[in-house]
């Protein structure tokens, strides 16, 4: 089936140790998305590729950035995480204006 | 670690019964709502969706209601099932031309048999 994928489903970093949390989709939608989700709270937009445009949100700190290599693929990378990246972070993909498809979330602990 | 997060505001029903899960949306100017299922562990879910030239639209077993004058959105579920616990979240478009969402506080909802 399409879908949006996401990997690795769990991931364990330690305190400034960069990482990369990838993210698929077989809708070939336009517009891929990354949002941080910690516990108990809405999912936070962080910024978006509309094609291979790059929207970042105003308050994403510059420890965010990401990569959309090509259509199916959209990377997020966490230069330095600190103890307050611990989160859950999201991949959605739309063809807008239609609604957004969310993957199942990556869980990022950070030692 | 994570920053211990809030407390979400539940709803309660017995199966069987009717849920009405309602949300207050910020911007005058958004002109597309959704709401979205997530479960424990899990990425969120459409659910359904509306835009703000109608005033209701009803799927299965779901029905959403638009309030554009005060600014609110409500789901209602219909005979709710156990399946369906899991925190709600409604979303606004604010973003126009990139469907950009802001989510709103979420409520979680909990089926007792």
């Amino acid at each position: 089936d399409a879908m949006v994928i996401q990997n690795p489903r769990y991931q364990v970093t330690q305190f400034g140790k960069p990482v990369t949390l990838s993210c698929s989709q077989t809708l070939n939608h336009n517009v891929m998305y990354w949002y941080q989700q910690k516990s108990s709270q809405a999912p936070k937009l962080l910024f978006h590729y509309y094609d291979k445009d790059f929207n970042n949100e105003a308050d994403t700190p510059d420890n965010f950035q990401s990569r959309r290599p090509n259509t199916s693929f959209c990377f997020l990378d966490i230069r330095s995480p600190g103890l307050g990246d611990a989160a859950m972070y999201l991949c959605a993909t739309s063809r807008v204006p239609d609604e957004q498809f969310f993957g199942p979330g990556t869980r990022l602990t950070v030692l | 670690g994570e920053s211990v997060g809030l407390h979400l505001p539940t709803l309660s029903v017995q199966e069987g019964d009717n849920s009405i899960i309602n949300c207050a949306y910020s911007n005058s100017a958004s002109d597309y709502f959704i709401w979205y299922k997530q479960e424990s562990g899990k990425g969120p879910q459409f659910i359904i969706d509306i835009r703000s030239n109608m005033d209701k639209r009803q799927g299965q077993r779901v029905t959403v209601l638009l309030n554009k004058t005060v600014k609110h959105l409500s789901l209602q579920i219909a005979a709710t099932q156990p399946g369906d616990s899991a925190v709600y979240f409604c979303a606004e478009n604010y973003g126009g031309a990139t469907n950009k969402l802001i989510f709103g506080t979420g409520t979680l909802l909990a089926v007792q048999p």
